[in-house]
């Protein structure tokens, strides 16, 4: 059936790294994807989102890139911080205007001092 | 500007009991959903409130039930509780795409 996964379920990083944390998608009709990250006991924060007209779109140390050829969705965090440590997860939004999200598994990044 | 509200934050409820749930949007957003986060399932969308009505809704059974009020406060119930239902329940309000989570309820079935 359709899916949002990702990859890897962990990733450790050196702070001050660049971190990559990936994404696919199945379904080819999606065409608006969000970031999320998720600290212990606090719920899903949002982080960047990106429409499928748009294959890069960068925020404050985020860049998401989108390869729908392949159907990858990427977020790629610069100069990776310990606040940076937490569980991020990918979401597809199949009814763009509505607020019905399908989450990808999550990857959990520990960054390390 | 007040984030999303999720009371009460902790539950703890036996097998067969009912539960409710309570959401309180940011204000000016008519758009509610819920979601159920587990270890073993993620984070899976059950339903999704509009001005009152129903949207969208997840695949979940019909013990999930949900209703928003005229000021966009949501709430979710569930009925005759099982184990696997221990979960946190996470509450997302948004006006255009952009949506933003409470902090959850955690619920504990017993």
């Amino acid at each position: 059936g359709e899916s949002v996964g990702l990859h890897l379920p962990t990733l450790s990083v050196q702070e001050g790294d660049n971190s990559i944390i990936n994404c696919a998608y199945s379904n080819s009709a999606s065409d608006y994807f969000i970031w999320y990250k998720q600290e212990s006991g606090k719920g899903p924060q949002f982080i960047i989102d990106i429409r499928s007209n748009m294959d890069k779109r960068q925020g404050q140390r985020v860049t998401v890139l989108l390869n729908k050829t392949v159907k990858h969705l990427s977020l790629q965090i610069a100069a990776t911080q310990p606040g940076d440590s937490a569980v991020y997860f990918c979401a597809e939004n199949r009814h763009p205007g509505a607020n019905n999200l399908f989450f990808g598994t999550g990857t959990r990044l520990t960054v390390i001092p | 500007k007040a984030g999303v509200t999720q009371t009460p934050r902790y539950l703890i409820k036996t097998r067969g009991q009912q539960v409710t749930l309570s959401c309180s949007p940011i204000s000016g957003h008519r758009s509610v959903s819920w979601y159920q986060q587990t270890p073993g399932q993620g984070l899976q969308f059950l339903f999704e409130y509009f001005s009152e009505t129903q949207r969208n809704k997840g695949n979940f059974p019909g013990r999930f039930s949900g209703r928003q009020f005229s000021n966009s406060r949501s709430e979710m119930n569930v009925s005759t509780l099982e184990l696997g239902d221990s979960a946190l329940y996470l509450c997302a309000s948004s006006r255009d795409s952009e949506a933003f989570f409470g902090q959850g309820t955690r619920l504990t079935v017993v």
